[in-house]
């Protein structure tokens, strides 16, 4: 089975705190994303990477950065947490196969909360 | 810009009933997938649908793709309160590794 873990379910900071969010996939694959979830906005994606040490936008980049030195690890980063950046924030990753479909395996979630 | 736009987003139903959940997307695509979140969790993958005329059925979820009409249907059959959740689907675009989702349809069975 692939395994995505995040490293909270629940995180609390103060404004202006740099935040790391981690996440991990165990199957090997090469495609990571980061997005987040509001209500009545569904998911928005934040930031991708097809590879390490490489990176894309998504639709939703400003105020978040990211992170991939190993191929399993791939963390977002909020430089300076504001408290619209309060919020669910989910890690996936899919494989990339030539031919084969692109469905994307999901972690458990980290809900942050910046006060 | 490609949308894919689930309808309805929220349907509040009675158990044993039948209904579908709609979503139509603007681009070419022929892969589909749909996924399932419960309250306070993350998503789950329901289907993978990879070409026109695809059916899936899982218990009494069945979903189908048609790609010509940019289409697909995930169709509820006497309906259970287990099923109560919010149901997703994603499309990938031709020559993307991305996929791009639907706003979600907000699914609450009535006992």
């Amino acid at each position: 089975d692939v395994k995505v873990t995040q490293s909270s379910r629940y995180l609390v900071k103060r404004t202006g705190e740099k935040v790391f969010l981690e996440c991990v996939q165990d199957m090997d694959h090469e495609n990571m994303f980061w997005y987040r979830q509001d209500p009545g906005l569904g998911l928005r994606l934040i930031y991708f990477s097809y590879d390490v040490k490489m990176k894309e936008k998504g639709d939703i980049p400003e105020g978040y950065s990211v992170s991939r030195e190993k191929k399993e690890r791939f963390s977002l980063i909020l430089e300076s947490a504001s408290t619209n950046q309060t919020s669910m924030y989910l890690c996936a990753s899919s494989p990339q196969v030539a031919g084969a479909n692109n469905e994307q395996f999901f972690g458990p979630g980290t809900r942050l909360t910046v006060l | 810009e490609l949308k894919v736009e689930q309808n309805p987003l929220f349907l509040s139903m009675q158990e044993g009933k039948n209904y579908t959940i709609y979503c139509n997307y603007s681009t070419t695509s022929d892969r589909l997938y749909w996924y399932r979140q419960d309250p306070g969790k993350s998503l789950e993958s329901l289907f993978v649908l990879l070409s026109n005329g695809a059916v899936k059925q899982e218990g009494r979820l069945m979903a189908s793709l048609d790609t010509k009409a940019r289409l697909s249907t995930l169709h509820i059959t006497a309906a259970v309160h287990d099923l109560s959740a919010t149901y997703f689907c994603a499309v990938e675009p031709v020559g993307d590794d991305k996929i791009i989702f639907g706003k979600g349809t907000r699914l609450h069975i009535l006992p």
